[in-house]
């Protein structure tokens, strides 16, 4: 069945550094889309993808969908402590639910 | 609007026990989802309702029942809980199949 997998699962990062967390699909996606989790707290969307090499920004977030539609990656700039959480993709294929991959668990030391 | 209610918040069982856990939302969704979610292992798919009166198994139903009881709720139950099933379940609803996810506050669940 389709796999999502991502990595890092785990990133500590000095606050004000950079972060990217890298997802892959093992068949080809018809959209993609990137939760985050607080510690504690619920899983909230973030953003979906849908076009093949689809770019899209929210404030110091960028998030891309590869060319394939096999791949993304979420990258956020100088990161805060505000950032801390866990990053998910969750990528559809065919008339498959989403699957989601295991995340990536951010911390950022102040 | 509260968005995607789940109760209880808590639960303990013992082995064996029975329960249902409930799951409302009120954003006229048509899709809805159970996941649990368990260290290391991301979030996996109990079970779904693309659409009212469907349902279907996802990646791990076994152990699990669900009921569509109506467009605005979804139960999952655990007839004979096992330690296995000691998670956090999350209850999700989408406009549409496919559609992006809201979910609720979770329900954390500890089979002794």
């Amino acid at each position: 069945g389709q796999q999502v997998m991502q990595i890092p699962q785990y990133q500590h990062v000095q606050e004000g550094e950079d972060f990217t967390t890298y997802c892959n699909s093992s068949t080809t996606l018809s959209n993609i889309q990137w939760y985050k989790q607080r510690p504690g707290g619920h899983p909230v969307f973030l953003i979906q993808l849908v076009k093949s090499g689809e770019v899209k920004k929210q404030k110091r977030l960028t998030f891309q969908f590869g060319e394939a539609k096999k791949n993304s990656s979420l990258h956020i700039t100088a990161t805060q402590t505000t950032d801390v959480g866990t990053y998910f993709c969750a990528g559809i294929s065919g008339n498959t639910p989403l699957v989601f991959g295991k995340g990536t668990r951010l911390s950022v030391i102040a | 609007n509260a968005g995607v209610t789940q109760t209880p918040k808590f639960q303990v069982l013992k082995t064996g026990q029975s329960m249902t856990l409930q799951c409302a939302q009120d954003m006229n969704h048509n899709s809805m989802y159970w996941y649990r979610q368990d260290p290391g292992m991301g979030l996996r798919l109990i079970y779904y309702s693309a659409s009212e009166g469907t349902t279907d198994k996802g990646e791990v139903p076994n152990g699990y029942n669900v009921s569509r009881l109506n467009k605005r709720e979804f139960s999952l139950r655990l007839e004979s809980a096992a330690p296995s099933q000691t998670s956090v379940y999350f209850c999700a609803s989408a406009q549409e199949f496919g559609s992006p996810l809201h979910f609720g506050n979770g329900t954390r669940l500890t089979v002794t």
